[in-house]
């Protein structure tokens, strides 16, 4: 199966800074990837599909990156609202595979 | 608006089984694929099975392979995952959601399913 590794496990930033994820994919998965952000005791919510499109109703200031086996999340300007795990997803192939999470805490 | 309610989690011996209902509403049903997902206390997503528009693709994760049988039923706009033999690792919040092209749209609130003697 296609392993996804996230990095940092951790991100500690000020409201208002920039946020950058990354996520890698141990076989290229084209651009077959989505990101989901989930809140503590909440189900997990899509923010970006197909690597770089934002889903309906996600703000702009997400936007995703990357094609092959590197990919990144970024968060121009952290917002109270946007501390949380974020996970990305590949469904290049079965098994679809996420990877271990991102948590974005205050710094 | 799109709503998805699964229920029938609980606690379980280890061996025991469990059938876990999706209530799909707010999208025409049968225009999707659906996934359960699931997430152990503290952990990280696994997506466990998925199943085609009218049940003709089904595909499961190795780890439940042979033990969970996922399910559709168009006419109930629901989503169904019998679960048997179940085992300590499959402790987990379950979630059922809708799929385009392979991405998750859509995410139920998850059921809790406890496997504990």
């Amino acid at each position: 199966e296609i392993v996804m590794t996230q990095s940092p496990a951790t991100l500690s930033v000020s409201p208002g800074e920039r946020a950058t994820l990354s996520c890698r994919a141990s076989q290229s998965v084209i651009s077959n990837l989505a990101w989901y952000q989930q809140k503590p005791g909440q189900a997990p919510r899509r923010l970006i599909y197909g690597a770089s499109t934002r889903a309906t109703g996600i703000p702009a200031r997400f936007s995703g990156s990357g094609s092959g086996t590197e990919f990144s999340l970024t968060i121009s300007s952290l917002q109270s609202e946007d501390f949380a795990v974020y996970y990305c997803q590949q469904y290049n192939k079965w098994p679809r595979t996420f990877g271990q999470g991102t948590k974005v805490e205050i710094k | 608006q799109v709503q998805l309610v699964e229920s029938g989690g609980g606690l379980v011996k280890p061996g025991g089984s469990l059938r876990l209902s999706c209530e799909a509403s707010g999208f025409t049903f049968n225009d999707f694929y659906m996934s359960w997902i699931r997430q152990a206390p503290g952990k990280g997503l696994e997506w466990v099975a998925y199943i085609s528009f009218y049940g003709t693709t089904i595909d499961y994760a190795g780890s439940v392979m042979g033990r969970f049988t996922i399910s559709r039923d168009n006419a109930k706009n629901s989503l169904y995952l019998q679960m048997n033999s179940l085992r300590a690792e499959d402790t987990a919040v379950y979630y059922c959601a809708n799929e385009r092209g392979g991405w998750l749209d859509s995410w139920g609130q998850g059921t809790l399913v406890t496997v504990s003697s």
